[in-house]
């Protein structure tokens, strides 16, 4: 089955770079999640997207931006980077069961993300 | 957001039963419970979920107590392959990890 895909897989950016990382959903799926596991860390929700709309905002600081394109592929930009950004990104999407509500989400294998 | 409280680790053996409790006190009527499981590296896989009383798939169950301020993951029959941090989760969609619990089997 397909799962969620995420580019680049390994990242390297010195200080204050600019960096981006892209997110391509399950198909069908109509809501990203991006999240961040720094070393040793539990993930920390960032911000997600539903149908192309921002839909809940995390711990996500003011120079990351993110965005859900018409194909719902989504894009995490980061500037200004910081050496404490270096962590795992990770990219989760959902879809709508037919029983309920709820979200269940799954993950991609992340961006691993180094700043020098 | 409710807060999850989970013990920080717990070790088996393989082939046993290994039951992790988590206390959600503060859980909201639409909240759901979910669990997912995390290898070093890899992304959070979901386990289970569930909303009252008891869930079943061919990985776990879940038991909810009527109250549902706490739950219960059962893993039937580890193995060393199960060795990972359990995460414990409410919400209705956006998911906050707290402090999961790593499980360690051994032989």
């Amino acid at each position: 089955a397909a799962g969620v895909i995420q580019s680049p897989r390994h990242l390297i950016k010195e200080k204050r770079e600019t960096a981006t990382l892209k997110c391509y959903p399950i198909p069908r799926h109509d809501t990203v999640y991006w999240y961040q596991q720094g070393p040793g860390q539990d993930p920390q929700f960032l911000i997600s997207f539903y149908e192309k709309m921002q839909s809940d905002k995390g711990s996500i600081p003011d120079r990351f931006s993110a965005q859900q394109f018409s194909d719902y592929h989504s894009e995490l930009n980061m500037s200004s980077l910081e050496l404490g950004d270096s962590a795992l990104y990770f990219c989760a999407s959902s879809g709508r069961t037919a029983y309920n509500s709820s979200y269940e989400q799954y993950f991609g294998p992340g961006t691993r993300l180094t700043v020098t | 957001l409710a807060k999850t409280t989970q013990p920080i680790s717990m070790d088996s053996y393989e082939g046993q039963e290994v039951n992790i409790t988590c206390s959600h006190n503060n859980i909201a009527t639409n909240d759901y419970i979910t669990w997912y499981q995390q290898f070093p590296s890899q992304g959070p896989r979901f386990i289970i979920q569930g909303y009252k009383t008891k869930v079943t798939n061919e990985v776990a169950s879940l038991f909810i107590p009527a109250d549902r301020k706490s739950s219960t993951l059962s893993l039937p029959r580890v193995s060393l392959s199960d060795t990972a941090v359990y995460y414990c989760l409410v919400g209705y969609s956006t998911l906050t990890f707290g402090k999961g619990t790593m499980l360690l089997v051994s032989p």
